[in-house]
């Protein structure tokens, strides 16, 4: 059964410290995806980022980098240089399989970040 | 600008009422998706639809169902609300045919509260 593990429930940070979201994955399948996404105070989740499974390259965007290792099964989120409007609950979600034509989607319990001015 | 649509923002409703959450979005998505977030728990999947009068249980369906009559539209309803349903809900989109690594577009949410 696929699983994702966000230990981390909430974070505290100071403005323009650099944060690290952590997130752990358990899947049996060879071929799946991570997702971050972002739910500010508004409620809406936003999607962030994308990773298959066969791609462990790190990305950088702007002041968001993700961290891939698939020998560890994690996908680490870094924020440098925090903001206020970083504030917001990030969910990390693993998607794999194909039954019937859905794709299953496991979402973590999500890390609420406040960003403290 | 891509679009899920949910028709409350905050709700409140009496024990024993049915209730129905309404979802629209302008995609042309095949796959809709209602979640339930609690606090500790993340989303949970409650049903999912990959096609008009298509339906299919997600991780927590009882007391719930679903109705897609239409493509852009995916209700869910509270056949009689009970306190423990209070929650917030959330609907979201996804298109079938671009596969797994396809992220899903999410509505604003409802915030359902039973008394």
């Amino acid at each position: 059964a696929q699983k994702v593990t966000q230990a981390q429930t909430e974070i505290s940070v100071v403005e323009k410290e650099d944060v690290t979201l952590d997130c752990v994955y358990e899947t049996r399948d060879t071929t799946y995806y991570l997702f971050w996404y972002k739910q500010p105070p508004s409620g809406e989740l936003v999607f962030l980022i994308r990773r298959n499974s066969f791609d462990e390259q790190n990305e950088i965007s702007g002041r968001y980098s993700w961290n891939f290792q698939k020998s560890t099964s994690s996908f680490n989120f870094t924020i440098t240089a925090s903001q206020v409007v970083d504030s917001a609950v990030y969910f990390c979600a693993l998607s794999e399989g194909n039954s019937g034509g859905y794709q299953k989607v496991t979402f973590g319990t999500g890390t609420k970040l406040q960003v403290i001015p | 600008d891509v679009k899920v649509t949910q028709s409350s923002r905050y709700l409140v409703k009496r024990t024993g009422e049915k209730v129905f959450l309404e979802c629209v979005q302008d995609m042309d998505h095949e796959n809709m998706f209602w979640y339930r977030q609690d606090p500790g728990l993340g989303l949970r999947l409650i049903y999912f639809s990959y096609d008009v009068k298509m339906k299919e249980k997600g991780d927590i369906p009882e007391g719930y169902s679903v109705s897609r009559e239409k493509k852009e539209r995916f209700s869910l309803i509270l056949e009689s609300a009970s306190t423990n349903q209070t929650s917030m809900y959330l609907c979201a989109s996804r298109p079938m045919g671009e596969g797994m690594g396809t992220e899903a577009f999410f509505g604003q949410g409802t915030r359902l509260t039973v008394v």
